[in-house]
């Protein structure tokens, strides 16, 4: 069975330009869930998925990033225009529903973004 | 609101000798914890993870844990370091008025084991 799969795995970009981040959760994840670690920092979350539904962006810092989930399947994040404090990395999990605490998260190797 | 501190950014231990990685959790509710680990290039690996059944949670590749609720505490151990656990460590907490959706990351513990 694949695992989480993310792409690119390194992106490079200058302030100001447009990348698109892509997740593929495991096949029959209905929950997927965006991730960050700027350096030397936490990871944090940003959001959540239920299949196609925003369920919380609670961790979205700003309008510049934009998650979509069209059909349920994979995820896109953008972020448009990118700033310097938008390096670092991102990973994206998927997960099925379960009982509360079994809700285990499932990591792609993250996609590495530098903001130059 | 809820919170963990790994207490050491860096261990670095002898091939054969334990390993100790601290980690220290604020929480109001019953929480879950996990630690995961990453190794350079990979994904986040589930290791083990608590959920209120027993308080010492065996994991894979010989690591364990103990939930202490007194002292707050969920420190992952292994009684003999191998080369291959090199790796980064995080302690993760969830639960409470956040959900069991929210995976909230201590710092991370960078792993290094000598011959």
């Amino acid at each position: 069975e694949a695992g989480v799969t993310q792409f690119p795995s390194h992106s490079v970009i200058e302030k100001g330009q447009t990348v698109t981040l892509r997740c593929d959760p495991i096949s029959g994840h209905d929950n997927l869930y965006w991730y960050r670690r700027v350096m030397g920092k936490e990871i944090k979350f940003l959001l959540h998925f239920v299949k196609e539904s925003k369920q919380d962006e609670s961790g979205m810092p700003n309008n510049r990033f934009l998650a979509e989930r069209t059909g349920g399947t994979y995820s896109t994040l953008k972020v448009q225009p990118a700033e310097l404090e938008d390096s670092g990395v991102y990973f994206c999990a998927s997960s099925q529903p379960g009982l509360a605490g079994k809700n285990i998260q499932y990591f792609g190797a993250g996609t590495r973004l530098s903001v130059l | 609101a809820q919170s963990v501190t790994q207490l050491d950014s860096h261990v670095s231990v002898s091939e054969g000798t334990p390993v100790l990685l601290r980690c220290n959790y604020s929480s109001s509710y019953s929480p879950s914890l996990f630690w995961y680990v990453q190794h350079p290039n990979k994904g986040l690996q589930l290791l083990l993870k608590y959920t209120s059944a027993a308080t010492l949670v065996k994991g894979i590749n010989g690591f364990e844990a103990e939930f202490k609720k007194s002292e707050t505490s969920f420190h992952l151990t292994k009684p003999s370091a191998h080369m291959s656990d090199a790796a980064e460590y995080f302690c993760v907490v969830t639960g409470g008025s956040g959900g069991y959706n929210k995976l909230i990351f201590g710092a991370g513990t960078r792993l290094a084991v000598h011959p």
